[in-house]
């Protein structure tokens, strides 16, 4: 079975400083990984994806995540936050192959203090 | 183009009752997918539809639970005889089906569920 652990329920950032949002995963195979962001009172939004080659992944809004197979994880980063990034971040995975729905993990609150 | 459309945005129930939820997919995506968020968790995944194929609908809590998609577009998640504990955001997503499972999903804003 596949499945994704996101192990901090909130990460504070002081605006300006550099953040992480940790993932890990499991999966039989290589995975696809993705990033989510849901803000206040609005659906979830897109942010990158992994699907093979280099293992650092450029998004939307700065954003970026690194794909270590090793330690399975997805870690999301940004170099200097904005307030603006805070909301509730989703790590999700899915097989190469077999079953095709989506996992997501328990989503991380961001906050970031001005 | 339109994003995916889901209605109601909201839906208060008792207890008991069943309800039926709609999901407009964006045009062309061949893939669509139930998720369940309750307060304060992440997604729950329900049912998955790609194409033709037979749903994957693992992800069903209960007998309770049913969803069909007619003519490879419009879903409708249907919930019997719901309880309180149904009570949640209900979302669909859809993609395109391209680059295999690596297409992304886009999402509805939800159907807020509360049953009372």
């Amino acid at each position: 079975a596949q499945s994704v652990a996101q192990p901090e329920d909130q990460v504070n950032v002081a605006e300006g400083n550099p953040l992480t949002v940790k993932c890990t995963y499991s999966v039989s195979g290589n995975p696809y990984l993705f990033w989510y962001v849901q803000y206040p009172n609005r659906g979830l939004q897109f942010l990158l994806k992994y699907i093979t080659g280099d293992n650092l992944v450029k998004g939307s809004y700065g954003f970026e995540a690194e794909f270590n197979k090793s330690q399975t994880s997805f870690h999301l980063k940004k170099p200097s936050a904005l307030v603006s990034d805070s909301a509730l971040y989703f790590c999700a995975v899915r097989p190469y192959t077999g079953r095709r729905a989506l996992t997501f993990g328990s989503g991380t609150r961001l906050q970031v203090q001005p | 183009g339109a994003g995916v459309s889901q209605s109601p945005s909201n839906k208060v129930t008792e207890k008991g009752k069943d309800v039926e939820l709609r999901c407009d997919p964006i045009s062309g995506h061949t893939a669509l997918y139930w998720y369940r968020q309750s307060l304060g968790q992440g997604l729950e995944f329900l049912i998955y539809f790609q194409g033709n194929s037979a749903p994957d609908k693992s992800g069903l809590p209960s007998d309770r639970f049913s969803a069909e998609r007619t003519g490879g577009s419009v879903s409708t998640l249907t919930i019997q005889r719901t309880q309180q504990e149904d009570s949640a955001v209900y979302l669909c997503a859809s993609s395109s089906g391209g680059q295999g499972a690596g297409s992304p999903l886009h999402f509805g804003n939800g159907t807020r569920l509360t049953v009372t």
